[in-house]
């Protein structure tokens, strides 16, 4: 069954503006991260979150955890058009296969 | 080598065709796994290994579906059969252990079975 879920499906904002990426997950997790996938090939390895951790930066991405309600949210600031591709959370479970588990990504478009 | 490296980068095979998937994963990474994910939709686990084992096979969609790894590196995806609903991109990914550290992804290969 599918771990993660991100909302929305699809986000269009302007360049220079944040834009906010939300993933749920069903199952007690070791970990989550996310990823971002350009022109349906090969995804690039963004942050990992630990389950003890709240809350994790790298550059211009912020990244929160809340085991409580199962969900974590990236944020993007101050937009890009490079920042134009599809994100994907991933978790990996506290028990049972050693695997991530894939959401169905939320597709960004930057408008410039 | 520096990265992940898939071949081919592209295949187009005619329906009952076999075909074979090669990952080349990051020298030293001991954990190697295959996704698919067909177009526009998330991604599909298949297998992963730990060294030459197979600890979990479950994501494989039936068994036309196999795969191997030889000496701790390469590994190969191999479809039996081609069917046209096995058209999607393949990625391998490979990691330094299984214990949910990032992956590194290969740029996949896009199967088309006409």
């Amino acid at each position: 069954s599918q771990q993660g879920e991100e909302d929305p499906q699809a986000l269009s904002i302007q360049e220079g503006e944040n834009a906010t990426m939300n993933c749920s997950y069903k199952t007690s997790i070791n970990n989550l991260q996310w990823y971002r996938q350009n022109s349906g090939r090969g995804l690039v390895h963004l942050i990992l979150i630990r389950s003890n951790e709240r809350e994790k930066h790298s550059g211009r991405l912020r990244v929160t955890l809340d085991t409580s309600k199962k969900s974590s949210s990236l944020l993007i600031t101050a937009s890009r058009a490079a920042d134009t591709a599809s994100y994907f959370c991933a978790t990996a479970r506290i028990q049972g296969a050693q695997k991530l588990v894939f959401g169905q990504g939320t597709r960004l478009t930057i408008n410039p | 080598g520096a990265g992940v490296s898939q071949s081919p980068s592209n295949k187009v095979t005619e329906k009952g065709k076999d075909v074979e998937l090669r990952c080349d994963p990051i020298s030293g990474h001991t954990a190697l796994y295959w996704y698919r994910q067909s177009l526009g939709q998330g991604l599909e686990f298949l297998i992963y290994f730990q060294g030459n084992s197979a600890p979990d096979k479950s994501g494989l969609p039936s068994d036309r579906f196999s795969a191997e790894r030889t000496g701790g590196s390469v590994s190969t995806l191999t479809i039996q059969r081609t069917q046209q609903e096995d058209s999607a991109v393949y990625l391998c990914a490979s990691s330094l252990s299984i214990w949910g550290e990032g992956y590194t992804f290969g740029s996949g290969t896009r199967l088309t079975v006409v």
